[in-house]
């Protein structure tokens, strides 16, 4: 069936340096997309969302870039910190399951000094 | 900001008992709320869709004998894991709607022996 899924399983940073984790997904009908940051052993963190009628939406120190024709997410974290290693996951809202989240295959950020 | 509250964080069974994961709403009331079930280095992958007054959504290959949803009240839905087994064992986090966007539990780790 249709899924969101990632591009890169592992990304690794230096402290300081931009980041960039990438989503595409596959059902042309969600207009509901929202990145997460699950650190170990806990549940899904709210980092920012965005909705279909937009293509970018900038939040503190994040920015969520939305490409409807090529089905495309990315997730920016300006000045990454150690604190933002975890792993990201992008969500889309999909309408068949009461509204539920469908999760991509996440990735997996790890920020070095 | 909406809270879900989820508990037990963890706990550890004998293959053949039942195990029952509590979620709750504590500042908002959900008539739906969200099973997932993520096991290491995987995504979360949905379950089942609660509904309060009513029977459950189940995720195709979800077994609804094995997991057993109630959800009761508005503000209290509970998985209940029957004649668990190993294979079983795996991180379950519920979620719900508040008025604006998902907000998830922090999840329960579950190991079956």
């Amino acid at each position: 069936g249709e899924s969101v899924g990632l591009h890169l399983p592992t990304l690794s940073v230096q402290e300081g340096d931009n980041s960039i984790i990438n989503c595409a997904y596959s059902n042309s009908a969600s207009d509901y997309f929202i990145w997460y940051k699950q650190e170990s052993g806990k549940g899904p963190q709210f980092i920012i969302d965005i909705r279909s009628n937009m293509d970018k939406r900038q939040g503190q120190r994040v920015t969520v870039l939305l490409n409807k024709t090529v089905k495309h997410l990315s997730l920016q974290i300006a000045a990454t910190q150690p604190g933002d290693s975890a792993v990201y996951f992008c969500a889309e809202k999909v309408w068949n399951s009461g509204y539920a989240l469908n999760f991509g295959k996440g990735t997996s950020l790890l920020v070095t000094p | 900001g909406a809270v879900v509250s989820q508990h037990p964080s963890w706990v550890i069974c004998k293959s053949g008992t039942s195990v029952k994961i509590e979620c709750r709403s504590l500042d908002f009331q959900a008539t739906t709320m969200f099973w997932y079930r993520q096991f290491p280095k995987q995504s979360l992958m949905l379950m089942a869709t609660s509904n309060e007054g009513s029977k459950a959504t189940y995720e195709q290959g979800v077994e609804k004998d094995k997991f057993l949803i109630n959800h009761a009240s508005l503000t209290l839905s509970t998985l209940t894991v029957t004649s668990a087994h190993p294979e079983d064992s795996s991180f379950y986090i519920c979620s719900a709607k508040p008025s604006y966007g998902y907000t998830f539990g922090s999840g329960t780790r579950l190991t079956v022996v």
